[in-house]
């Protein structure tokens, strides 16, 4: 069975500073895999996915995440954050069914607190 | 740029009572979904519906819940008899196509109940 795994709850980090949020997979087959925030009392708003290809992926605000097929990780790291960036991320990875549609199986997120 | 909304934002309810989580996903999409986050939890898969039918459910989706798509624009999520377990923040998502679409979600409807 599918399983994400975020190792940091929290990761307060100071601003302009780089930062990198951990995310660990277990699948037994090929894998989409997904990363999403959430600002406060908002949705969740997708940052950027890895289907297939270049393992760097780049994605908005700056951030971008790396597939790691050999670890099964999936990274997300900025080179420097701002006070806009605090917020909750979630990793994801897609579980396709026999009829082309997935589910996505989340990771338990990450809070950011960027500090000035 | 289009959005998936739900409403209403915030609901509470007495225990037994039924509930009817709205949203209305983007236009063109085929596929639509139904997570939930239970607080300090993990965000959980419920259901995922296509061409006006459950494609897959979860353990959790059991038979107090259903789902309809009622008209050409509205997903309904309906909690036939609440329990205090429940309480949660709901999100509806809905994706273009199947498997490598992302899936966009809407901001969730925080479930009370009491």
């Amino acid at each position: 069975a599918q399983s994400v795994t975020q190792l940091d709850s929290q990761v307060p980090v100071f601003e302009e500073a780089p930062v990198e949020l951990r995310c660990n997979y277990s699948s037994s087959v090929s894998v989409y895999l997904f990363w999403y925030v959430q600002y406060p009392n908002q949705g969740l708003q997708l940052l950027l996915k890895y289907l297939s290809g270049s393992t760097l992926v780049k994605g908005i605000n700056g951030f971008e995440a790396e597939f790691n097929k050999s670890q099964t990780s999936f990274h997300l790291r900025k080179p420097s954050v701002h006070i806009s960036d605090t917020a909750e991320y979630f990793c994801a990875v897609s579980v396709k069914f026999s009829g082309g549609y997935n589910k996505l199986i989340f990771g338990a997120g990450t809070r950011l607190a960027v500090h000035p | 740029e289009p959005e998936v909304t739900q409403t209403p934002s915030h609901q509470v309810t007495q225990m037994g009572q039924e509930v009817i989580l709205r949203c209305v996903p983007i236009s063109n999409h085929l596929y639509f979904y139904w997570y939930r986050q239970i607080l300090g939890q993990k965000v959980e898969f419920l259901v995922s519906f296509y061409n006006n039918e459950i494609s897959e459910k979860s353990e959790i989706f059991d038979d107090q819940f259903s789902v309809e798509r009622p008209d050409g624009s509205n997903f309904t999520l309906k909690i036939r008899s609440t329990k205090l377990e429940d309480s949660a923040m709901y999100f509806c998502a809905s994706s273009e196509g199947g498997s490598q679409e992302t899936q966009y979600f809407g901001p969730g409807t925080r479930l009370l109940v009491l």
